[in-house]
């Protein structure tokens, strides 16, 4: 089975911090993902990576960075955490580049909570 | 431009009752369609998936959808409900997005309760 692990489950942040949320991929994926999840807004994604070293922006890239090093490590990063990113931030992966077909499978979701 | 539309933001049911959850979309080309399910304080999984063929599909926990491209919807069905049943469902379409790449749109999820 495929497993994605996401560092931390909650996380309580102070307004200013720079924010580091990982997540682990253990099925050799190309591609991973960053999305936030708010009440009625649904899933919008941040980020994504088609390969290492490579990242192309989502939908709301804005306030956030993100790196992929390794293949199976993609990091999202808050330069400075302010309360507009209280969220949940979800990861995913996938395999087999620009097909649609694609299914893909998620990490169990940091809930982050800055203040 | 893809986008996803989910008609019903809450569904209440009471258990062993019938369910649709709705969900439409636009695409201006063919689109491969996607239904997930979150439970409580877990991430997604999929549930079922539409690429070609029947437009019946069957997914796991005896959940089905239909797709639909005359109407360009993709409902979620079930005969009977459980309690487990109780979840957010999440509606996805994926297709040719700028660049060339298919990337995947979510619906803004439609949260099933059942009661028993």
């Amino acid at each position: 089975d495929v497993k994605v692990t996401q560092s931390s489950r909650y996380l309580v942040k102070r307004t200013g911090e720079k924010v580091f949320l990982e997540c682990v991929q253990d099925m050799d994926h190309e591609n991973m993902f960053w999305y936030r999840q708010d009440p009625g807004l649904g899933l919008r994604l941040i980020y994504f990576s088609y390969d290492v070293k490579m990242k192309e922006k989502g939908d709301i890239p804005e306030g956030y960075s993100v790196s992929r090093e390794k293949k199976e490590r993609f990091s999202l990063i808050l330069e400075s955490a302010s309360t507009n990113q209280t969220s949940m931030y979800l990861c995913a992966s996938s395999t087999i580049r620009g097909t649609g077909k694609e299914t893909q499978y998620f990490g169990p979701g940091t809930r982050l909570l800055v203040l | 431009a893809q986008s996803v539309t989910q008609l019903d933001s809450q569904v209440p049911v009471f258990e062993e009752a019938p369910v649709e959850l709705r969900c439409n979309y636009s695409s201006s080309v063919s689109v491969y369609l996607f239904w997930y399910v979150q439970y409580p304080n877990q991430g997604l999984q999929l549930l079922l998936k539409y690429l070609s063929g029947s437009t019946l599909v069957k997914g796991i926990n005896g959940f089905e959808a239909e797709f639909n491209k005359s109407q360009t919807s993709f409902h979620l069905r079930k005969p009977s409900v459980h309690i487990s049943d109780t979840a957010e469902y999440f509606c996805a379409v994926s297709g040719p997005a700028s660049g060339g790449s298919y990337i995947p749109t979510f619906g803004r999820g439609t949260s099933l309760i059942v009661h028993p």
